[in-house]
């Protein structure tokens, strides 16, 4: 299948600070970025879905300002949580969608496990 | 509101036999529907996906799909331990283009024992 990185793998930090995950499609171009939240023992949360040039389209309940998300090219996803808190830490996993030798697919990245002390 | 069904589990199948895990979805205009198998602590993986309705084998993996009924499926031949995870359906509305949001289940545990 096709691969999606994401950097970095993990992350402590203090409260108030800011932390940005990236995500790469390695091997295809990425029309569409999807960033979910799950915390332990629940499901996949989406939070924001991105295409490439425009701005974000966010699901209910989550903070644009908090959550902030480049989509500068076809392979790239940046999320940014701004001023982060214990209550943000989460696994914070990214996924591409684009078109493959399978046909439109969308691929998950690693995640990215965020501890907010 | 879109909503993909699935049973929680756990799932406990001995080695060696088939596990069936089942889904339904309530949008009937879905088009293509995804199966993804999710390790504890690891991020989702992509098993299989199934557009037309029958069944669609790879390897030990088959999917089946009734549109009619809302129903798809994921049969595993031959369980293995390693087998033993939380397998994720999801559902979107298009079976092309590039803006479609997948609607996942909240998954079901599988546990295959030795």
């Amino acid at each position: 299948g096709a691969v999606v990185s994401q950097h970095p793998s993990w992350v402590i930090c203090k409260s108030g600070t800011s932390v940005k995950i990236e995500c790469r499609s390695l091997d295809f171009q990425a029309t569409t970025m999807f960033w979910y939240r799950q915390f332990p023992k629940q499901s996949l949360m989406l939070m924001a879905t991105s295409n490439e040039g425009s701005k974000a389209t966010y699901e209910q309940g989550v903070e644009k300002d908090k959550f902030l998300i480049n989509h500068a090219s076809l392979t790239l996803s940046t999320l940014t949580v701004t001023s982060a808190h214990p209550e943000d830490s989460s696994f914070y996993i990214c996924s591409a969608r684009g078109r493959t030798s399978g046909g439109y697919t969308q691929y998950f990245g690693p995640g990215t496990r965020l501890t907010v002390l | 509101q879109k909503e993909v069904e699935q049973n929680s589990g756990p799932l406990s199948v001995p080695e060696g036999a088939i596990a069936s895990l089942n889904c339904t979805y309530s949008d009937r205009g879905s088009q293509s529907f995804f199966w993804y198998r999710q390790y504890s602590g690891k991020s989702p993986e992509l098993i299989m996906f199934i557009y037309s309705n029958g069944d669609k084998e790879d390897g030990r993996f088959t999917a089946q799909l009734n549109k009619a009924s809302q129903y798809v499926s994921l049969l595993i031949r031959d369980s293995q331990p390693s087998d033993s995870a939380t397998y994720l359906c999801a559902v979107n509305e298009g079976s092309g283009g590039s803006n479609y949001k997948l609607t996942f289940g909240k998954g079901t545990l599988l546990t295959v024992n030795p």
